[in-house]
């Protein structure tokens, strides 16, 4: 146990479904993270939010909508998904926003879109 | 942007042998850190090093931050098979922390 919680683990959906993934820490972390993990590319961050207020969003699809309703707890809403959005979506936290914090990854949930 | 590269993408060693991965910033860095990814599993963090020069060690494994605070490596002498997965450098910047692409370390018995 990380200390970071995500669930599901696995989550298998059409494109047309909407599904939400969920993210919890037990840390008392100020900061949380969305990022996406796929076998060609490198670890990309999503979105930031500090003290549940979002902070950072790399150009990030519309059908990726997160939600941070506070500092423990935070969503990805994903509906019309397209084949190439399968992927490993880590959560993270950190004590606080900025490049000195080191991160505390959950254990991912592994998305496939049909 | 800032960037930060890191190299090789892909190392197969026997075990018993050494391994290096290289970590490059194109700009100063605050810090860079150090994470593992074991096979089917997620980052976990390594270390963090913060002072220009420094060295730390963590059993097998070295790592050293460059005197411009721009380069960093990891080393592991005497690869294990446990020693399988993918190592990732981070960058800090001012307010990002910036992922090099990982270096896969296969171990072959």
């Amino acid at each position: 146990e990380t200390g970071v919680t995500q669930t599901p683990r696995h989550l298998v959906m059409g494109m047309t479904n909407k599904k939400s993934l969920k993210c919890e820490q037990h840390l008392g972390h100020n900061a949380m993270y969305w990022y996406k993990q796929s076998a060609k590319k490198p670890l990309e961050l999503m979105f930031v939010y500090n003290f549940k207020e979002q902070t950072e969003n790399n150009s990030v699809p519309s059908r990726f909508s997160p939600e941070c309703p506070n500092s423990s707890h935070l969503f990805l809403h994903l509906h019309t998904l397209q084949p190439e959005d399968s992927a490993l979506y880590l959560c993270a936290s950190s004590q606080d926003r900025g490049g000195a914090n080191v991160l505390t990854f959950g254990a991912g949930s592994r998305l496939t879109v049909l | 942007g800032q960037q930060v590269m890191q190299i090789p993408q892909y190392q197969h060693v026997q075990e018993g042998e050494d391994f290096t991965t290289y970590c490059n910033s194109s700009t100063t860095l605050s810090n860079i850190q150090w994470y593992k990814q074991r096979p089917g599993g997620h980052p976990v963090f390594l270390i963090q090093l913060v002072k220009s020069g420094e060295v730390k060690k963590q059993k097998r494994l070295t790592f050293q931050f460059g005197e411009a605070k721009k380069n960093s490596s990891l080393h592991i002498t005497a690869t294990q098979t446990t020693d399988v997965g993918t190592y990732f450098c981070a960058g800090g910047g001012y307010n990002k922390l910036i992922f090099g692409a990982g270096t896969r370390l296969a171990v072959h018995p």
